[in-house]
């Protein structure tokens, strides 16, 4: 079964980096994911779409300080430079014929 | 920049129905496979429908397979969520969203605001 893994928060100082882990299921360790943002009371927003080459392609307008990175069966978004308005939930996504699946998602808080 | 606005949730009594719709634009609509995607009140995404660029494959969510039916209009650039035999347990946020490509099968590059759908009992 297809499932994603995230741990349910994380936390930074301004400016510092945090990074995130998105765990793929056994047996699914090649798969590609997408990390999204949702800023509160927002909808979500399109980060990168992360391969398990480490690979990784962002959408529009996404800054520098977002990158990602992978290793096995887990792929990591991480921020650089913290910012406030990069306190917000962050889902991992990905999928298969016939399905999509989302992480329970990740809360990020700016100390 | 692309844009995607929901319309058409509310508030509907358990059994009831509703249809949602995604007006898409500033993009070749008929080009993007398409998406609905729910959250529910304090809780994370969930990936509801899908449906290629030109209708060829659909597919749901067994929470909501016999009871919703997705489809499109590639003419009026609008996307549809027939919500039929809701229940209390569908109050979600339900959000349209853009496939990175014509198919199926690959990540959501866009979303929309999100159109609220409360059921009461």
């Amino acid at each position: 079964q297809l499932v994603l893994t995230q741990s349910p928060s994380a936390s930074a100082s301004l400016g510092a980096s945090v990074k995130l882990t998105c765990t793929l299921s056994s047996g699914h360790s090649n798969y590609a994911i997408a990390w999204h943002q949702q800023q509160p009371e927002k909808g979500p927003r399109y980060l990168m779409k992360l391969n398990s080459d480490g690979s990784h392609n962002k959408g529009d307008g996404i800054p520098d300080r977002f990158s990602g990175s992978s290793s096995g069966a887990e792929r990591y978004l991480i921020i650089s430079s913290l910012q406030s308005e990069d306190e917000a939930d962050y889902y991992c996504q990905t999928w298969d014929t016939g399905i999509h699946v989302f992480g329970t998602g990740t809360k990020v808080t700016v100390l | 920049e692309v844009q995607l606005v929901e319309s058409g949730g509310g508030l509907v009594k358990s059994g009831g129905s509703l249809r949602l719709s995604c007006a898409a634009s500033v993009f070749t609509f008929s080009s993007f496979g398409m998406n609905w995607v729910r959250q529910a009140p304090g809780k994370g995404l969930e990936w509801v429908s899908s449906i290629t660029s030109s209708s060829s494959y659909i597919y749901y969510a067994d929470s909501v397979k016999g009871r919703f039916t997705i489809s499109r209009d590639n003419a009026k650039n609008s996307l549809y969520l027939q919500m039929n035999s809701l229940r209390v347990e569908d109050t979600a946020v339900y959000y349209c969203a853009r496939m990175g490509s014509a198919g199926a099968t690959t990540y959501f590059d866009y979303w929309g605001q999100g159109t609220l759908v409360t059921v009461s009992s």
